[in-house]
């Protein structure tokens, strides 16, 4: 896996709203893909770990969906709290067990 | 479990000295991982190990750079001579599993190389 691309790189959203972001990779030889949610001081921590196209997991509020074909996972999260702020990382695995992390989607909750 | 555990959590060292990281992965998980997180490139894999053996070191900048794991429960990540560009935050992780199992952060060494 020679490139993992994170969009919007940063985003600003009023607390109460939802919102979503994109992670991008190439499809070919893809095993695996995590999520990691990262708070500032803090070390990542995993929210989910994908392997299925279509896959779609659930974690509160926070949900994500698996498209392997086209390479690319999104992540949801509904009725944003001040928790939620954070740096959101992805990571593909693929099948020679290499694993590259995103630069990661920063999230700001606005009060 | 207390999770994995790093140390020390902050190191200030002068240029050309030796630096030497510590890590204690989560009992029973086999796999673990040395990553460095820097503005410019993120969070990058350094070197991994499964049941303490180097799997892929193809990510260690260079030689300067050398990882070991004894045993089970500790690793090192060392650095000989430090230079002001080695300056990052030093991550250690563990699995139990390699591409299907989350991976289990340490609170990470904030190295400063002046």
């Amino acid at each position: 896996i020679l490139n993992v691309e994170q969009s919007p790189q940063s985003l600003h959203v009023q607390e109460g709203d939802s919102t979503n972001f994109t992670c991008s990779f190439p499809s070919s030889n893809f095993y695996a893909l995590h999520w990691y949610r990262w708070e500032t001081a803090k070390s990542p921590e995993a929210l989910f770990v994908m392997t299925l196209n279509g896959d779609e997991k659930k974690k509160g509020r926070i949900s994500a969906t698996l498209n392997t074909k086209e390479g690319y996972s999104y992540l949801y999260i509904k009725g944003s709290q001040p928790e939620d702020s954070a740096t959101y990382l992805c990571a593909p695995y693929d099948r020679d067990d290499k694993i590259i992390f995103g630069k990661g989607t920063r999230l700001h909750i606005l009060p | 479990d207390a999770g994995v555990i790093q140390s020390p959590r902050h190191e200030v060292t002068e240029m050309g000295q030796e630096v030497t990281l510590r890590c204690k992965p989560i009992s029973g998980h086999d796999y673990l991982f040395w990553y460095r997180q820097t503005m410019m490139r993120g969070l990058e894999l350094l070197i991994y190990f499964n049941n303490n053996v180097p799997i892929d070191d193809s990510g260690m900048p260079e030689d300067r750079f050398s990882a070991k794991m004894p045993n089970a429960s500790f690793s090192t990540l060392k650095i000989q001579p430090s230079e002001p560009r080695d300056s990052a935050v030093y991550f250690c992780a563990s699995s139990f599993r390699l591409k299907n199992e989350k991976l289990f952060f340490g609170s990470g060494t904030q190295l400063s190389v002046l």
